[in-house]
């Protein structure tokens, strides 16, 4: 059974601050890495992806991947109020088929 | 514009009363696939399809059917519903030429309540 963990928190950050969710994965065969946000009643919608091992920034985002580890993060720079949202991390190896977390309430408080 | 449409988007319906929810892509994708999502629960897969007429099971495929007629359209088949069908359903599609592009593009969502 492919797993991916992640700390359901709430997370609580200040303005300003950088939020650091977290994600580990069974799968070594693991391939693609995905971060997805959620606001409360609405759906998923894809933030970062990630396939090597290292960093990839995208603006205020960054996902970090340690594929020896088994472990991926998403790092928010300059929180934002707007950024409060549950985070769901997506690990997929190769039968394709997206396995999710079951995600991190994030809130960023003014 | 490109979308994953699903209809209807609430529906409070009584057990036992067959329905149907619909979801549509207009994004020539392959892949199509529904979750429900629970409070703690996160999103768990019910079926998937990797293209026309091939339909598989998911995690909790139980008191649900599908089909894959038309590569644009998913339904998602509620025979009899019972109570503990009660969720948030999303369907969600992507394309697979390869396993690099996996970005998942859900719908809206459909809001069930079984009586």
């Amino acid at each position: 059974q492919k797993e991916v963990e992640q700390n359901s928190g709430p997370l609580s950050v200040p303005e300003g601050a950088i939020a650091s969710l977290n994600c580990t994965y069974s799968d070594r065969g693991s391939q693609s890495f995905f971060w997805y946000r959620q606001y409360s009643g609405k759906s998923p919608e894809l933030i970062m992806f990630i396939y090597s091992n290292g960093d990839k920034e995208d603006g205020r985002f960054t996902a970090q991947l340690n594929k020896a580890s088994q472990y991926v993060s998403l790092l928010i720079r300059d929180s934002q109020p707007s950024d409060s949202a549950t985070y769901l991390c997506a690990v997929t190896g190769g039968s394709y088929i997206p396995t999710f977390g079951r995600g991190t309430s994030l809130i960023v408080h003014p | 514009e490109a979308q994953v449409t699903q209809n209807p988007r609430y529906l409070i319906t009584v057990t036992g009363k067959k329905l149907t929810v619909t979801c549509s892509q207009n994004m020539n994708h392959e892949y199509m696939s529904w979750y429900r999502q629970d409070p703690g629960l996160g999103l768990r897969q019910i079926y998937y399809s990797m293209n026309v007429e091939v339909t598989d099971k998911g995690d909790v495929p139980e008191g649900y059917k599908v089909s894959r007629k038309e590569k644009r359209n998913f339904p998602l088949i509620l025979e009899s519903p019972s109570p503990n069908q009660t969720s948030l359903y999303f369907c969600a599609s992507s394309i697979t030429t390869s396993f690099n592009t996996g970005e998942l593009f859900f719908g809206e969502g459909s809001r069930l309540t079984v009586l």
